[in-house]
Formats: C-alpha cells, structure tokens, sequence
C-alpha cells in the first residue's frame, strides 16, 4: 500500500532533550516535507526536499533540523526542544505527473514539549 | 510573497444543501491553488487542484472548486452535502513564480452538515 508513514504517533518530552520525528515513504517520490499544524494557524511549512541531500527552509524553520540522506526518509530533528515547539507534525511526500501534483500526508505527530 | 485566506472558521450546512467553503489567495506570479481535507485523527487528503484550463474543476467525493483570477478566489463547493462532508478543509496555494517550491495553507474552515 502506498503510503508516509511517521513515528512516533504521539511524543511527549521535556525542555531541551534532542528527539526525532522519523518519516517514510514507498512511492519513490522526490519532493517531501514537514509542516506543523496549530490551532487558528493552520499548517506552516518547515522544511522541504526536492531530492535526496537537497533541502530547504520553509516558513518556520526555528528550531529545526532535517536530513535528507536516501529517498525514502525525511527525519525532522528538534536540537533542543522548547515549549512553543508543541504541535500537531506531519510528513508529506509529492506525486507530480504530467496531470498535476498532489500530496501524500502521514497521520501525524502529536508532540508535546513540557 | 505568497498567502491565502479563509475567512470562516466554521460553516454549517443542512444535509442536502448545497455547500460553499471560500478561500482567497495572493502570488505575485500564476497560481497553483489546491483543497485539501482532514477528517478526525486522521492526516490530509487531496480533493481537487488547479492549475490551469477550465475555471471550473472536480475533485472527490463530489467536490468542485470555482477559480476566478479577478476576484482571486477558489471556493470550494458541492451541490449537495452529506453528513460525511463534515470535516477539517484547507485551501493551499503555491506561486509558480522564479520556480518557488513553498506550498502555504490557510487556517482551515471547520464544515459541519447538520443532518
């Protein structure tokens, strides 16, 4: 089944302490990317990768860090974790053929950071 | 810079009424303008896009959306809701301008049907 699969579902952890938010895809895509979703803010894009070792900044990208060293993976790293950093995450891989493109979301990260 | 607007933050319909979810957007370059949706617990999914062509475009589950470059809206619509429509809606717009890859999402407007 095609599929972004994130880990773990729900996080909870304390000020400062580094974790990672693992992201995978099946579909061979080459664009992915993490936003966050907030009440009344909507979702904000981090980061993005147009491909392997190719990423960029998106509209909020304090206090993140993202690698991207084979096709399939896309981890969001938080260094040092702060409390305006709790958040709904997800992951999201792009499909682009010659009819449009569209994106692929995981189910989501529910992070708290206390 | 790129932005989009959705100015309801909730819309509640009757089952069976026709439904309509707006959104705005602002590029400085050709729009590329999408819906996305999200159902409780659950991460997005596509609907319908545009990028060019015909004004009017069909997605899922029996959803359209209306461009109208003068009025820089795309308003998301259905002739007849059903209380599975309820959801979470996000309209998304990305600048074709200068290659930008930056995808921007509205603040959601929240459909209710009412059955």
């Amino acid at each position: 089944e095609a599929q972004v699969t994130q880990n773990p579902r729900y996080l909870i952890t304390v000020t400062g302490k580094k974790l990672t938010v693992t992201c995978s895809q099946n579909m061979n895509h080459e664009y992915m990317s993490w936003y966050r979703q907030d009440p009344g803010l909507g979702l904000r894009q981090i980061y993005y990768s147009m491909n392997v070792e190719v990423t960029d900044k998106g509209d909020v990208p304090e206090g993140y860090k993202v690698s991207r060293k084979e096709k399939r993976n896309f981890p969001l790293i938080l260094e040092s974790p702060s409390p305006n950093q709790t958040s709904l995450y997800f992951c999201a891989s792009r499909r682009t053929t010659q009819g449009g493109e569209k994106l692929f979301f995981g189910s989501g990260t529910q992070l708290s950071v206390l | 810079a790129q932005s989009v607007a959705q100015p309801e933050d909730q819309v509640n319909v009757a089952e069976g009424n026709p439904l309509t979810v707006k959104c705005t957007y602002s590029v400085s370059g050709n729009p590329y303008l999408f819906w996305y949706v999200q159902y409780p617990n659950r991460g997005l999914q596509f609907l319908l896009k545009y990028i060019t062509g015909d004004n009017l475009v069909k997605g899922s589950y029996g959803f359209e959306a209306e461009f109208n470059k003068s009025q820089t809206s795309f308003h998301l619509k259905k002739p007849s809701a059903l209380v599975s429509d309820s959801a979470l809606y996000f309209c998304a717009v990305r600048d074709l301008n200068f290659g930008n890859e930056k995808l921007t999402f509205g603040t959601g407007t929240r459909l209710t049907i009412i059955p």
